[in-house]
């Protein structure tokens, strides 16, 4: 299957810094997606990227779509005690609908 | 407005048993997807249903096998009960067709023992 390498693996950060993370991938896709999982909770989607090159930001949250099409990153601004979670990068290519999804990034934010 | 809907949320289960999860996607959504996520692991695709049938199918064995309802609810049926089936159980519904996000469910959270 396809394998999406996310780095760091986990990150500790004092409160009000920034966070950046990434995904690679050996495959190019069409979409990539960013999700965040709290303990106990199913994935929930942070932001979508359907075009190599695209910089779309959800407050203070902003993900990239990499010209290769085979990376993708997130940053986060400011970042507060609730940004605490696994961060997920997923691909997906254009002729079906699965995605593959990273190994994570765990974040941790010390107040 | 309701949003993907897992039962049951926990389970135990004996090895060499059979169980059955259940899942409501999100109104207006027809596919769902199926995602089985180890401890401290990314989800892991299973299979998707579309009109009622399997579109599309991970590397998994064919102890797992599904099944989608006319109203597009899913069920995900596990036979032979394995220590290593031991995970957080994910269902995901979305539109078919790239470009469209999953939505998530909470999960169902299976121990083999």
């Amino acid at each position: 299957g396809q394998q999406l390498n996310q780095s760091p693996q986990s990150m500790f950060i004092q409160e009000g810094e920034d966070v950046s993370m990434n995904c690679t991938s050996s495959s190019i896709f069409n979409t990539w997606l960013w999700y965040k999982q709290d303990p106990g909770e199913g994935p929930v989607l942070l932001i979508a990227l359907y075009k190599a090159g695209e910089l779309t930001s959800n407050g203070r949250l902003t993900a990239q779509f990499g010209i290769t099409r085979k990376d993708s990153f997130l940053n986060i601004s400011a970042s507060i005690p609730s940004d605490v979670g696994i961060y997920f990068c997923a691909g997906q290519f254009n002729t079906g609908n699965q995605f593959y999804f990273g190994t994570g990034t765990s974040l941790t934010v010390i107040p | 407005d309701a949003g993907v809907t897992q039962s049951p949320t926990h389970l135990i289960k004996t090895r060499g048993q059979q169980v059955t999860l259940r899942c409501s996607p999100k109104s207006g959504h027809d596919t769902v997807s199926w995602y089985q996520q180890a401890l401290g692991q990314g989800p892991q695709f299973i299979f998707q249903y579309y009109e009622e049938e399997e579109r599309q199918r991970g590397n998994f064995p064919d102890r797992f096998s599904g099944h989608q309802f006319p109203n597009y609810s899913s069920e995900l049926n596990v036979n032979a009960l394995l220590l290593g089936d031991s995970a957080l159980y994910l269902c995901a519904s979305s539109l078919l067709g790239p470009g469209y996000g999953y939505t998530f469910g909470s999960g169902t959270r299976l121990t083999v023992v």
